[in-house]
């Protein structure tokens, strides 16, 4: 069935580093591309998208870039904060009438200060 | 808009319990989901609903039903409750049909927290 992976699992920068989290989709209809950000006993909440005829987007410190015909997608954060530290989850999207989403397992990001 | 909302918050269940936790969502979403998420892992789709009388499974459906007779409510029924059912369970929905099918954005309830005793 499809699937999105996502790497690495845990990641430890400090402070004004740069963050990059990476995901891989095997569905080819995959056309929509979210990412979501969980802080400690929250809820997931949208932070950045993309769509497959784009190849990257930015919004303020976070961007993402997409290469559709390798089937990667990533999450580029710079000039990380402490509040940056959350579980961050990549997902996939296809186009079909459902719209069911299938999410990646996950990235714990840890700024140091 | 008060959003998704779930209740309740938190639950504790006897092994062989029922319960249903309840979602509803007032910004006339057509899509529906409910997901689980163990601990340190991601989100697991359970069910999903395109729109009011129709449901269909996800990744990991069994033990769990779901009901969709309105728009705004997406229950989950939990039937004999067991352990490996303890997780944290989200309610969200999508596409608002007044602005067009543009995003597929997910909005989440704030959790239902779940232990099965």
């Amino acid at each position: 069935g499809e699937n999105v992976e996502q790497h690495p699992s845990t990641l430890s920068v400090q402070e004004g580093d740069s963050a990059v989290i990476k995901c891989t989709y095997s569905d080819s209809a995959s056309n929509y591309f979210p990412w979501y950000k969980q802080e400690l006993g929250k809820r997931p909440q949208l932070i950045i998208d993309i769509r497959s005829n784009v190849g990257e987007k930015k919004d303020q410190r976070i961007a993402v870039t997409l290469n559709k015909t390798a089937k990667h997608f990533s999450l580029h954060i710079t000039e990380t904060q402490p509040e940056d530290s959350a579980v961050y989850f990549c997902a996939a999207s296809p186009n079909t009438g459902g719209f069911k989403t299938i999410f990646g397992a996950g990235t714990r990001l840890f700024v140091k200060a | 808009n008060a959003g998704v909302t779930q209740t309740p918050k938190f639950r504790i269940l006897k092994i062989g319990q029922s319960m249903t936790l309840q979602c509803t969502q007032d910004m006339n979403h057509n899509y529906m989901y409910w997901y689980r998420q163990d601990p340190g892992m991601g989100l697991k789709l359970i069910y999903y609903s395109v729109g009011a009388g129709i449901t269909d499974k996800g990744e990991v459906p069994n033990g769990y039903n779901v009901s969709r007779s309105t728009t705004e409510d997406f229950p989950l029924r939990l039937e004999l409750a067991a352990p490996s059912q303890t997780s944290v369970y989200f309610c969200a929905s999508s596409y608002d049909l007044r602005l067009g099918a543009a995003k597929n954005i997910q909005y989440f309830g704030a959790g239902t927290r779940l232990s099965v005793l």
